[in-house]
């Protein structure tokens, strides 16, 4: 099953925009790219989802070319409590299955 | 949130011993999942659930089981517990296919 690859760690200031690239070069016809943050000790909450250009929501926007190969996802202007692990599981197409990989732990400093 | 509930939220149990971890929604989804997550490894789809009876498995199913009696609850079992599945079990359950899954709070779980 195809995993997403992303950058392990990441560290930036509050008032900073956040890009989080992810990889998903095995990407199929019918997956979805997702992403969803996790903080310690609660499960992974839903950030925003898309399949090709951009979409937007109140939190985030999610960026995917046009080969789907990848997809960034970006947080305007993060404050502290966007301190967490960022994943963007591949949704497996007509299954609802998602397919994880290890996460980016971003922090937030001061 | 969602409303979904995990019990028990901590257990610790021996090798060898059955164990059953309970997820519970007020939601009315149609569709439920287990997946357990381990240090370096992100989450892993253990089952998941289309319906009432109606389930499958992800890709660590080996030693679990599931059930579903009822919409509102999906039961993962272990027939007999082993210290390689010590870990964080989380729950998750969305409408359909293609919608985003709201996840419960997990189960963390220690088999000595």
């Amino acid at each position: 099953l195809a995993k997403t690859t992303q950058p392990i760690s990441m560290d930036s200031y509050e008032g900073q925009e956040v890009n989080i690239t992810c990889s998903h070069n095995n990407i199929a016809t019918n997956d979805y790219i997702t992403w969803y943050q996790q903080f310690p000790s609660q499960g992974p909450r839903f950030i925003i989802q898309g399949y090709k250009t951009k979409v937007t929501n109140e939190v985030a926007s999610l960026f995917i070319p046009a080969d789907r190969k990848s997809s960034t996802l970006s947080l305007p202007r993060v404050s502290l409590s966007d301190t967490a692990v960022y994943y963007c599981p591949l949704e497996k197409g007509n299954t609802g299955k998602l397919i994880f990989g290890q996460g980016t732990t971003l922090q937030v400093k001061p | 949130d969602a409303g979904i509930t995990q019990s028990p939220r901590h257990k610790v149990t021996e090798t060898g011993t059955p164990v059953t971890l309970r997820c519970h929604q007020t939601e009315n989804h149609r569709y439920m999942y287990w997946y357990r997550q381990d240090p370096g490894h992100g989450l892993r789809l253990i089952h998941y659930s289309y319906g009432v009876k109606d389930t499958d498995k992800g890709e660590v199913s080996d030693g679990y089981s599931v059930s579903r009696s009822k919409t509102e609850d999906f039961l993962l079992t272990l027939e007999s517990a082993t210290s390689s599945q010590t870990s964080v079990y989380f729950c998750a359950i969305s409408k359909a296919d293609g919608q985003p899954q709201h996840f419960g709070d997990g189960t963390r779980l220690s088999i000595l």
